[in-house]
């Protein structure tokens, strides 16, 4: 069965600045692999997604995540935060079924 | 497109009541889900179905029931409630299984006292 770590719960960031939300997976077949993002009291939105096709893939409202199968790792980026980047955002991985990591909440100061 | 409406958007139940909680989707989605948000534990799967009069149990089933009559309803039915599921829950459609996005609806809190 698959499963997905996301390594922090609470990220802090000042505007302007770089974002790094880190996500670790398993899984015994190729998977595919998702970020999706909530503000709060909304349902989730999808940012971007892996399905084995280039390894750098580019999501909307710039972000990007990069599938690294050596390192079992999906890692979404952002160069420069925005105030509105502010939500919690959840790594999912998908072979079997989908499972969804715990979340982490990002957090972005003027 | 409306894309994935529930209903209600809260509620709060007494131990024992029953209640069904309502989802619908307006894309001709073949599969649906419902999910449950707890805090700190991301999305657990409670339910799905891959078309119409198909259902299967996911990782979190106990105490709910669903049906899928139509391609646009999959509703959730609690029938004794427990405060074990106060919690938020998210319904969810997408047009193919798992390699595909899924669109949620805006959540239905419940609480259970």
């Amino acid at each position: 069965a698959q499963s997905v770590t996301q390594l922090d719960s609470h990220v802090s960031v000042s505007e302007g600045t770089p974002v790094l939300l880190r996500c670790n997976y398993s899984s015994s077949y190729s998977p595919s692999l998702f970020w999706y993002v909530q503000h709060p009291n909304k349902g989730l939105q999808l940012l971007l997604k892996y399905t084995s096709a280039a390894t750098l893939v580019k999501g909307i409202n710039g972000f990007e995540a990069e599938f690294k199968k050596s390192e079992t790792s999906f890692h979404l980026t952002k160069p420069s935060a925005h105030m509105s980047d502010a939500a919690e955002y959840f790594c999912v991985v998908s072979d079997t079924d989908m499972r969804f990591g715990a979340g982490t909440r990002l957090t972005v100061k003027p | 497109n409306a894309g994935v409406t529930q209903t209600p958007k809260f509620r709060i139940l007494k131990i024992g009541q029953s209640m069904t909680l309502q989802c619908a989707q307006d894309m001709n989605h073949n599969y649906m889900y419902w999910y449950r948000q707890d805090p700190g534990m991301g999305l657990k799967l409670i339910y799905y179905s891959v078309g119409a009069g198909i259902t299967d149990k996911g990782e979190v089933p106990n105490g709910y029931n669903v049906s899928r009559s139509t391609t646009e309803d999959f509703p959730l039915r609690l029938e004794l409630a427990a405060p074990s599921q106060t919690s938020v829950y998210f319904c969810a459609s997408s047009y193919q299984g798992d390699y595909n996005e899924q669109f949620f609806g805006p959540g239905t809190r419940l609480t259970v006292l």
